[in-house]
């Protein structure tokens, strides 16, 4: 079975705070792509990071930084000094082979409310 | 940028009205969604197009069709809008070279809401 699980469902952090989102999936695929999408209250989501199955090197971006580990099938976010304007729902997707062409499975999301 | 628009960000329907819901992406992408987003479950995938007039059902088809005659649109239908329809409905594209790498672009949503 796919799956991508976002066992958090709200977080509620004051600024400055490091705070990190949690991302579980499961694939019997070797080759899989991994993303994060940022839904600001506007609604639209906005693409963040993908990262294959072959790289687990970490990623850093600014005050964004992703930990890919293969071994526990996570593929976590964290946000470094938060700010008021983080507040959103972020959804962790995986990316499978659909017949004819390749989807998404989403997590639930979490949302993530940042207190000034 | 890539930009997908949808028509409406907001809608009110009757039960058993027949509801267009209209998606049009900029950037010549061969692969158009829909999804739809309800709390606690994210995003379902409702249909999707790989190129014109041609369609897959995702995970949750029952109640919906799609139109794809152009490229550039996509078409979600509601046959007979019914409550339990009510939700946020997300468009989306990407680019088919991509293969499973492509990121999905998405539209602003439509919140539609059946009484």
């Amino acid at each position: 079975a796919q799956k991508v699980t976002q066992a958090q469902t709200e977080i509620s952090v004051v600024e400055k705070e490091d705070v990190t989102l949690d991302c579980v999936y499961e694939t019997r695929d070797t080759t899989y792509y991994l993303f994060w999408y940022k839904q600001p209250p506007s609604g639209e989501l906005v693409f963040l990071i993908r990262r294959n199955s072959f790289d687990e090197q970490n990623e850093i971006s600014g005050r964004y930084s992703w930990n890919f580990q293969k071994s526990t099938s996570s593929f976590n976010f964290t946000i470094t000094a938060s700010q008021v304007v983080d507040s959103a729902v972020y959804f962790c997707a995986l990316s499978v082979y659909g017949g004819a062409t390749n989807k998404l499975i989403f997590g639930t999301g979490t949302l993530l409310a940042v207190q000034p | 940028d890539v930009k997908v628009t949808q028509s409406s960000r907001y809608l009110v329907k009757r039960t058993g009205e027949k509801v267009f819901l209209e998606c049009v992406q900029d950037m010549d992408h061969e692969n158009m969604f829909w999804y739809r987003q309800d709390p606690g479950l994210g995003l379902r995938l409702i249909y999707f197009s790989y190129d014109v007039k041609m369609k897959e059902k995702g995970d949750i088809p029952e109640g919906y069709s799609v139109s794809r005659e152009k490229k550039e649109r996509f078409s979600l239908i509601l046959e007979s809008a019914s409550t339990n329809q009510t939700s946020m409905y997300l468009c989306a594209s990407s680019s088919r070279p991509s293969g499973r790498a492509g990121e999905q672009f998405f539209g602003p949503g439509t919140r539609l809401t059946v009484l």
